[in-house]
């Protein structure tokens, strides 16, 4: 099983410009999350999805959109980036939710600028 | 709400013993987990605790829990270069994990 595969792994953005962060899992795991991580801030979730079909907003999800039409993909979507968007940003998944003691697998991360 | 806080920043000595503590606030999670994050890599589970238990051992690592004060800790014993990195605790939340900011421990010789 490759796990959790981020692409890419690094992006330098415009400001304006659009870009689809994608991810994918081969664990047939039904909750896959987006979080984002800036300096001494921890992880904050972006949107998170319980199943094909159903997705939700988490914490910080403005300026963002995600979809969810496979069990394997939950790409995310930045239409206007802004440099406030400038993070390190990763993708993750689990086969139950957290409440059920359930080991969330993370990809490499993705790395973007917004100049 | 929920939040998890976490100092920042852990030095310590090769050989020595290295604690990272966390206070959360959901006291209704039913489990809490350490995850580690290598330079340029993801999250990985490192260890979790069952919120009805105070301790658990695993190795070199031994966690602690304190319900009552809402404190969870993670000792590490004979910490190694190779145990450098950046350690999270993390909450349960409604259908997601919840993260501290994380400290970063640094293992000199």
């Amino acid at each position: 099983n490759a796990g959790v595969t981020q692409t890419p792994k690094f992006r330098i953005l415009k400001i304006g410009q659009s870009m689809t962060l994608q991810c994918t899992q081969d664990m047939n795991h039904n909750y896959m999350y987006w979080y984002r991580q800036d300096p001494g801030m921890g992880l904050k979730l972006i949107y998170y999805s319980v199943g094909a079909g159903i997705t939700d907003k988490g914490e910080v999800p403005n300026g963002y959109n995600v979809s969810r039409s496979t069990t394997e993909d939950f790409p995310l979507r930045l239409e206007l980036a802004a440099p406030s968007q400038t993070s390190v940003y990763f993708c993750a998944s689990s086969y139950q939710s957290p409440g059920e003691n359930t080991e969330a697998f993370f990809g490499q991360g993705t790395r973007l600028t917004v100049v | 709400g929920e939040d998890v806080e976490q100092s920042l920043f852990l030095s310590v000595r090769e050989g020595d013993s290295s604690v990272i503590n966390c206070t959360y606030t959901d006291s209704s999670s039913t489990y809490l987990y350490w995850y580690k994050q290598e330079p340029g890599a993801g999250l990985q589970l490192l260890t979790y605790i069952f919120s009805n238990m105070d301790m658990k051992q695993d190795q070199r690592l031994t966690v602690l829990l304190n319900k009552k004060d809402k404190h969870l800790s993670l000792r590490i014993a004979d910490t190694q270069t190779g145990d450098s990195a950046i350690y999270f605790c993390a909450e349960e939340g409604y259908n997601k994990l919840i993260f501290g900011a994380g400290t970063r421990l640094a293992v000199h010789p």
